[in-house]
């Protein structure tokens, strides 16, 4: 059983520009969540995805957004990235509605840099 | 709103002493409780979790309670390892909200030999 994967680990970008993060869920689950973790903070909550529909969202601009495919892999996109975007971003997979949906387990992060 | 608080950091203990880390919680609905740990470059890692009022979860020598009556939910371990040395972070899952996950801030944990 493989476990949840990011792509890529690490990213620097300049203001303005857009970047696109990818999630391999661990396989079995179909619910994926994303977090912005800035440096000495805990993760705060971006949106979650079941089933290739937003499943809720965090106090975060439109301008950040995303997709769930059908294998539940997923990707973050983040247009007109401002300096403040610099931060881990985590991945989360669970299984959703079916059995312990409430446990997330976390991808290794990337780790975007914007200048 | 839902929100976690745990105790600020950090912590420097020496091996084998007494760990405690506390964390207490807000919620609208009926939380599930958690904590995750964080080690240096790596992604965060499920250590214990509990589900409902007065659950105790556990793992590697790691316990929390889930209290009620106290909103809390504070880790502690009896002997600490220099291996333990990590950020601790509090969480919630609430059921009323979709089961988006709140985290606290962290607690960096340093064990010295």
């Amino acid at each position: 059983e493989t476990g949840v994967t990011q792509s890529p680990t690490h990213l620097i970008k300049t203001r303005g520009q857009q970047v696109t993060l990818r999630c391999s869920s661990q396989s079995g689950h179909n619910t994926v969540s994303w977090y912005q973790q800035a440096l000495g903070q805990g993760p705060q909550f971006i949106f979650q995805y079941y089933r290739e529909e937003e499943n809720g969202r965090g106090n975060f601009p439109p301008r950040f957004s995303g997709l769930q495919f059908p294998n539940y892999s997923s990707e973050l996109n983040v247009n007109a990235l401002e300096l403040d975007d610099s931060a881990l971003y985590l991945c989360a997979s669970s299984l959703g509605l079916a059995g312990d949906r409430e446990t997330q387990y976390f991808g290794p992060g990337t780790r975007l840099l914007v200048l | 709103g839902d929100s976690v608080t745990q105790m600020e950091g950090p912590v420097t203990l020496s091996e084998e002493a007494f760990l405690t880390i506390n964390c207490t919680y807000t919620a609208t609905g009926y939380p599930s409780l958690f904590w995750y740990v964080q080690y240096p470059g790596e992604g965060l890692q499920l250590l214990l979790k509990a589900t409902k009022a007065d659950d105790k979860g556990s793992n590697k020598g790691f316990e929390a309670t889930y209290r009620k009556e106290t909103t809390s939910f504070h880790l502690e371990k009896g002997s600490v390892q220099v291996s333990d040395s990590a950020v601790y972070f509090c969480a919630l899952s609430d059921r009323g909200t979709g089961n988006q996950f709140y985290f606290g801030t962290g607690t960096s944990l340093t064990v010295i030999p």
